[in-house]
């Protein structure tokens, strides 16, 4: 079964930092495009990152120079380090797949709560 | 960046009958070297993630029902439910996928009549 499940969100600080993981199952994400998408509460869908399969980052500018997307091939799972956090980036947040491949699967998110 | 403009914002449809919903590009998401528009189309009901509708503007993902459907080309994009079912009742979201950043319309709030 293909399968992305996040983890790693919880209650921070403002301030504060995280690290979000995508664990990746039935998908090599080293052989897809994985973006990191979020959502506010009672908000749209707001695109965060992206990794290529190439490795070539990308950030929305509003989490640009703060967040940093990563990969771990040997453990087929995607990180998102979320640093300096405020309230603004209180969401669930979601890993999935570019849908250009076979591989097209959303995870359930995780929840990140910014407060003090 | 391509702006995704949705509308309407809110749409309410009788049961049975026909739902459209319009998604608008700022700039051509025709990747000329495929021929492919990279434009997806999402369903989220409250309390769970996005769900896949359709991609490549017009394919259908596998497991969707074939009363929905899109269609569209140059800029302007639809997604259309040809029976509306009181399951379908969600908000839809298109996302461009050819440009970083892969931007996503509003929403689009259906709801029943």
């Amino acid at each position: 079964e293909v399968q992305l499940v996040e983890s790693g969100g919880g209650l921070v600080q403002p301030g504060g930092s995280l690290r979000l993981s995508c664990a990746a199952s039935g998908v090599n994400i080293n052989k897809n495009d994985v973006q990191w998408v979020r959502q506010a509460p009672g908000k749209g869908l707001e695109w965060v990152s992206l990794i290529f399969d190439s490795g070539s980052t990308h950030y929305a500018d509003s989490v640009k120079g703060r967040f940093i997307i990563s990969r771990d091939n040997s453990k087929n799972t995607l990180y998102l380090e979320i640093n300096s956090l405020s309230s603004e980036d209180t969401a669930v947040y979601y890993c999935a797949t570019r849908p250009v491949t076979n591989s097209r699967v959303w995870g359930q998110g995780t929840l990140v709560t910014v407060s003090s | 960046d391509i702006v995704m403009t949705q509308s309407p914002d809110s749409l309410a449809v009788s049961l049975g009958e026909r739902a459209t919903i319009n998604c608008k590009s700022s700039q051509s998401v025709l990747y000329s070297s495929n021929n492919k528009y990279y434009l997806a189309w999402f369903q989220q009901k409250p309390g769970q993630p996005p769900k896949l509708l359709i991609y490549w503007a017009s394919t259908r993902e596998s497991g969707v029902p074939d009363r929905f459907s899109g269609g569209g080309s140059g800029t302007d994009f639809t997604l259309t439910i040809s029976s509306l079912q009181a399951e379908d009742v969600a908000v839809y979201y298109c996302q461009q996928y050819l440009s970083v950043p892969y931007t996503f319309g509003q929403g689009t709030k259906l709801e029943i009549k």
